[in-house]
């Protein structure tokens, strides 16, 4: 079984200050990471993804992640805020050898503030 | 090119009613799958379809919850006997063909009164 852990449900960050988003995942075979983005009433938009090629991963809107296996850890970051990356923020996991069905972690909501 | 697109944006039914949702994958995928968001439970995997095989259904909360895909392309997933429990977004998402991203649409709003 899968599992995916998001520390912290909200986190605010001043314009131009560092994000960082924290997720940890839990599985059996190796995973598939991915980074989801949702805008109010909006579906889900892949930032970015992990599938055992480079360790760090770059993705759009200048977010990137870290596969550390090692630490089972697959932290979303940004140098620097910018007020449209206020979004709820979703890691999630998948298995290719179960249909790649996605399970997610809890989501984090990025506050960004003037 | 278009986008997976889901019908309706917004449904508000009475306890009780049946209620059908409808998911429009990106042309030529052949993985459809369907999620559940809600404040209570996050977002959770409901069924699965992949070409002609027999649908992943082990995400299915209840027998009250079917979904079917015909022609390997439009989805529609159906709700009976709706429960107040049963509000929620419902996000249909389709990938193609040795690829493992997933392309979700704007997802159904269901309120059940």
């Amino acid at each position: 079984a899968q599992s995916v852990t998001q520390l912290g449900s909200h986190v605010s960050v001043s314009e131009g200050a560092l994000v960082l988003l924290r997720c940890n995942y839990s599985s059996s075979v190796p995973p598939y990471l991915f980074w989801y983005v949702q805008y109010p009433n909006q579906g889900l938009q892949l930032l970015l993804k992990y599938t055992s090629a480079a360790t760090l991963v770059k993705g759009i809107n200048g977010f990137e992640a870290e596969f550390k296996k090692s630490e089972t850890s697959f932290h979303l970051t940004k140098p620097s805020a910018h007020m449209s990356d206020a979004a709820e923020y979703f890691c999630a996991v998948s298995d290719n050898n179960a249909g790649n069905m996605l399970t997610f972690g809890g989501g984090t909501r990025l506050m960004v503030k003037p | 090119g278009a986008g997976v697109s889901q019908s309706p944006s917004n449904k508000v039914t009475e306890k009780g009613k049946d209620v059908e949702l409808r998911c429009d994958p990106i042309s030529g995928h052949t993985a459809l799958y369907w999620y559940r968001q809600s404040l209570g439970q996050g977002l959770e995997f409901l069924i699965y379809f992949q070409g002609n095989s027999a649908p992943d259904k082990s995400g299915l909360p209840s027998d009250r919850f079917s979904a079917e895909r015909t022609g390997g392309s439009v989805s529609t997933l159906t709700i009976q006997r709706t429960q107040q429990e049963d509000s929620a977004v419902y996000l249909c998402a389709s990938r193609g063909q040795g690829t493992n991203e997933q392309f979700f649409g704007p997802g159904t709003r269901l309120t059940v009164l």
